[in-house]
């Protein structure tokens, strides 16, 4: 079965700007957690859904939102976007809300300039 | 609060040669354990896990781990490495709350021919 499909791959952007990330769960998983991967801070826990309601949340400013549709696929916006964004980031879907296996994407790059 | 460290930030090691990898958590109450790899410009692929039982988990292309609840360790080792474990390496803690993911800041594995 398909694995989980982030769109697009690579993204470049300018400041200021905000930027729309997309996120197809496997087929069957209901639970979508995104992350952002840093060279400087690591792989960061931004928010996850469940049944499209936010369960969790990290600790990042309010530019970064995010949604689930009935479909289970999820998107994550960042508004007045900032050098600092760069980064990738990364979509991952569970069957459930219990982690006992989460399956990633391969992310989308996404550069600011 | 979990936390996670990954002792190392890169491990170089001969082809054919034993390697480990050293993961510390910290957590109040019990957890499920993962270890992930990401080859470059790719996602997280889920190499092992610990959720309960057997403290020795072993994966499909030869690497085990160790849960050790006393020292709150969860060890990645390989007896004999190839150049194609060549790859970032990340430790990740969850726990019985279904808390998300928390992960360490990765060890590099090199394997010199």
């Amino acid at each position: 079965k398909a694995g989980v499909t982030q769109t697009p791959r690579y993204l470049i952007k300018t400041r200021g700007q905000q930027v729309t990330l997309s996120c197809s769960p496997i087929s069957g998983h209901r639970s979508v957690s995104w992350y952002q991967q840093t060279p400087g801070q690591g792989l960061q826990f931004l928010f996850e859904y469940f049944s499209e309601t936010q369960r969790n949340k990290g600790n990042f400013p309010g530019r970064f939102s995010g949604r689930q549709f009935s479909n289970s696929r999820s998107e994550m916006n960042v508004s007045t976007l900032e050098l600092g964004d760069s980064a990738l980031y990364l979509c991952a879907s569970s069957l459930d809300i219990v982690n006992t296996e989460a399956f990633f994407g391969q992310g989308t790059r996404l550069t600011v300039v | 609060a979990q936390s996670v460290t990954q002792l190392d930030s890169q491990v170089p090691v001969f082809e054919e040669a034993p390697v480990e990898l050293r993961c510390n958590y910290s957590s109040s109450v019990s957890v499920y354990l993962f270890w992930y790899v990401q080859y470059p410009n790719q996602g997280l692929q889920l190499l092992l896990k610990y959720l309960s039982g057997s403290t020795l988990v072993e994966s499909i292309n030869g690497f085990e781990a160790e849960f050790n609840k006393s020292q709150t360790s969860f060890h990645l080792r390989k007896p004999s490495v190839h150049i194609s474990d060549t790859a970032e390496y990340f430790c990740a803690v969850s726990d019985i709350r279904n808390t998300p993911l928390v992960f360490g800041k990765g060890t590099r594995l090199s394997v010199i021919a």
